[in-house]
């Protein structure tokens, strides 16, 4: 089946920093990702549509501007979360659909991310 | 808006069947997954079924859907530890559209 990869799987940051996860898909193109965000013992929630070559749209209550996502190619999405804050500790994953299938997506393994 | 609900934990012992439930309030769901996450792992997709199904089933995985219930199950046969995990529903309408998740089932699988 197709393989969704993300990077890093884990990353430990000072607050303030910036962190950037990728999202790639590895034997298909992909020119809508999705990224979801997880905290502990809840469920996934969807924080932003990530398409090539045009601005994410991103759920209600998203900022943007603390989530930044580019989608430059068909094969890769990142996520930059800026100026972190242990608030934004959380496990990120990403998803992309694959064209032609039955609508499944496929899932990248998530980034767990702490922040100090 | 969306909404879709599961209990929260099921215990089970190795070799039972387990049988965890959803309920899901969009009635245009046109596709209804489940998903496996072990921990600290990403999210595998199990099975899925459409909505004009009743029933889907996958060796040992049996997905029942009642759409007059908006009702979701999914049944693991002679179940195994490894099968310990958290289990989600979700739902979609298809295409490129997004899904909707449940808060998920944990199931533990003793020996």
């Amino acid at each position: 089946g197709a393989v969704v990869s993300q990077h890093p799987s884990r990353v430990i940051c000072k607050s303030g920093t910036s962190v950037k996860i990728e999202c790639r898909s590895l034997d298909f193109q992909a020119t809508t990702m999705f990224w979801y965000r997880q905290f502990p013992k809840q469920s996934l929630m969807l924080m932003a549509t990530s398409n090539e070559g045009s601005k994410a749209t991103y759920e209600q209550g998203v900022e943007k501007d603390k989530f930044l996502i580019n989608h430059a190619s068909l094969t890769l999405s990142t996520l930059t979360v800026t100026s972190a804050h242990p608030e934004d500790s959380s496990f990120y994953i990403c998803s992309a659909p694959l064209f032609g299938g039955d609508n499944e997506q496929f899932f990248g393994p998530g980034t767990r991310l702490t922040v100090l | 808006g969306e909404d879709v609900e599961q209990s929260l934990f099921l215990s089970v012992r190795e070799g039972d069947s387990s049988v965890i439930n959803c309920t899901y309030t969009d009635s245009s769901s046109t596709y209804l997954y489940w998903y496996k996450q072990e921990p600290g792992a990403g999210l595998q997709l199990l099975t899925y079924i459409f909505s004009n199904m009743d029933m889907k089933q996958d060796q040992r995985l049996t997905v029942l859907l009642n759409k007059k219930d908006k009702h979701l199950s999914l049944r693991i046969a002679d179940t195994q530890t490894g099968d310990s995990a958290i289990y989600f529903c979700a739902e979609s309408m298809g295409g490129y559209s997004t899904l909707t998740f449940g808060k998920g089932t944990m199931l533990l699988v003793s020996p």
